[in-house]
């Protein structure tokens, strides 16, 4: 079911640690973004990737850090920066090959930092 | 950048009824508004989108219009059900330029349809 595992599902974690949320897609998707969701604040992007080896800051990059190694992974890192690094994090893809295709979201992944 | 303000933020209605939820965006450029569902721990899912070459989409009981003039669009379904009760977003691309592939999301939309 729509071909991006977000893994661990449930993470926790102590203040001042960092920490790596798993992406991975099969559909040959080009394009791999990190969506942060907090109540009411709606879906605000973190990082995204267009191709391997380069990805561009979204709108709220400070505190995390991306890579891009391989096309079908896209792991993200909450840093001992991130202020209020609580949220619900959601993983998604896209093919660049067409003009406006539909972004494919995984299950995501909710962190809670203590 | 982009910035795309969403209306109503809950929306309660009676089975049977319609409902409709607006967005705005800032950007001329935008030409991709797509909308998404998501239901209570569970991933945003695609339930329709629209290019800026259409003014209106209809997908059964859900139909999106887009207004580029006035930059805005919304979303309507008619003889809601209960199980249409979730978090609606609406959002807005700009294909074009290094903003390629950026998706830009309202803030949502919680929808209860009661029986």
């Amino acid at each position: 079911d729509g071909g991006i595992t977000q893994s661990p599902k449930y993470l926790f974690r102590k203040e001042g640690q960092n920490v790596t949320l798993s992406c991975e897609q099969n559909l040959n998707h080009d394009a791999m973004y990190w969506y942060r969701q907090d109540p009411g604040q709606g879906l605000r992007l973190i990082y995204y990737s267009q191709i391997v080896n380069d990805f561009q800051k979204g709108d709220i990059a400070e505190g995390y850090s991306v890579s891009r190694e391989k096309k079908e992974s896209f792991p993200l890192t909450v840093t001992s920066a991130q202020k209020n690094p609580t949220a619900f994090y959601l993983c998604a893809s896209t093919s660049v090959r067409f003009d406006n295709s539909p972004l494919h979201f995984g299950n995501g992944t909710r962190l809670t930092v203590t | 950048g982009e910035n795309v303000e969403q209306h109503p933020s809950t929306l309660s209605v009676q089975e049977g009824d319609s409902a409709v939820i607006k967005c705005t965006y800032s950007d001329s450029a935008s030409n991709y508004f797509p909308w998404y569902k998501q239901e209570l721990g569970k991933r945003p899912q695609l339930i329709i989108d629209i290019r800026s070459n259409v003014g209106e989409k209809k997908d059964q009981r859900i139909a999106v219009t887009l207004n580029k003039t006035a930059k805005h669009f919304s979303l309507h379904i008619t003889e809601t059900q209960p199980e249409d009760s979730a978090v609606y977003f609406c959002a807005a691309r700009n294909a074009g330029g290094t903003s390629y592939g950026k998706l830009t999301f309202g803030q949502g939309t919680i929808l209860t349809v009661h029986p």
